[in-house]
C-alpha cells in the first residue's frame, strides 16, 4: 500500500521564481490537504480540496499562492514569486470522504527560498 | 484562530520510563489525533480518537479522549530509543466539521530516550 506521495522532498529557489509541489493521495483517498510548517512549530492549514474542486482555501495567502487537484494527476501547490518568508517545509495529507478528519500525511517539501 | 494548547514542551527521560503528555483546547472536538513525526519526515498517525471518554491503546501507547470533548493524553509506556521524536495532538474544531475538515495542530512535545 504506498502512502502519501510528495515530490520534490527539497527544492532551492531564488526570490521571484516559481514553486510547484505534487502530491499523489493515497490509494483511494479522494481528499488532499496541504500545510505548512516552520521551525519548531506545528503544521499549519492551507488548502483542502477534491478532485477538481477546492473546498477550503481558508488558510491559504491570497496572493502568489494556490493550489489544484486535476481530474487526473497529483494535486500541485504553486508559489508564485517565492520570498524567503516562504521557506518552509510543506505536507500534503489525504484522507477518504468518510473519514475527513483522519488524515495521512506525506514526507513533505522542504522549500528553501535563498 | 484555533489553538491547542500542548504540554510539556519537551522531555527527557530514561529508557524504560513511561512518558505522559496532554493537549487542550477552549473550543470542542469530535475527533482527537496523535501523530508522531521525525526529522525529515512527515507525521505518522498513531492513535485517532473518535468518541468522548474513549481508551485507546496501539502497542505501548495509549490515548484518551476527555470527557468534556477539549482536552486528550497520550502515554508511551516502557520507552526505547525509537521513541524519540516530536509528538503532535490535532483535530478538527467542531465549528469547520461538516464542511472543511482542517486539521489544528498543537506545537508538539519533543521527546528525548536516554538509553
Amino acid at each position: 500500500n504506498a502512502g502519501v506521495m510528495q515530490n520534490p522532498r527539497h527544492l532551492v529557489r531564488r526570490r521571484g521564481q516559481e514553486a510547484r509541489l505534487r502530491c499523489s493521495p493515497m490509494k483511494g483517498h479522494s481528499h488532499v490537504y496541504w500545510y505548512r510548517q516552520l521551525p519548531e512549530e506545528g503544521l499549519k492549514f492551507m488548502v483542502y480540496l477534491q478532485k477538481e474542486n477546492i473546498i477550503d482555501e481558508s488558510g491559504m495567502p491570497k496572493e502568489r499562492f494556490s493550489a489544484e487537484f486535476p481530474k487526473e494527476g497529483p494535486s500541485i501547490l504553486r508559489i508564485q514569486q517565492v520570498v524567503r518568508g516562504d521557506s518552509a517545509a510543506y505536507f500534503c495529507a489525504s484522507s477518504t470522504y468518510r473519514e475527513r478528519e483522519t488524515q495521512y500525511f506525506g514526507p513533505g517539501t522542504r522549500l528553501l527560498v535563498l | 484562530g484555533q489553538q491547542l494548547n500542548q504540554s510539556p514542551q519537551s522531555m527527557f527521560i530514561q529508557e524504560g520510563e513511561d512518558v505522559s503528555m496532554n493537549c487542550t483546547s477552549s473550543s470542542i472536538f469530535n475527533t482527537w489525533l496523535w501523530y508522531k513525526q521525525d526529522p525529515g519526515e512527515g507525521p505518522v498517525l498513531l492513535i485517532a480518537l473518535y468518541k468522548a471518554g474513549e481508551l485507546t491503546s496501539n502497542g505501548r501507547l495509549t490515548a484518551q479522549f476527555g470527557i468534556t470533548r477539549k482536552d486528550s493524553f497520550l502515554n508511551i509506556s516502557a520507552s526505547i530509543p525509537s521513541d524519540v521524536g516530536i509528538y503532535f495532538c490535532a483535530g478538527p474544531p467542531v465549528e469547520t466539521q461538516g464542511g472543511s475538515e482542517k486539521l489544528v495542530f498543537g506545537k508538539g512535545m519533543k521527546l528525548t530516550v536516554n538509553p
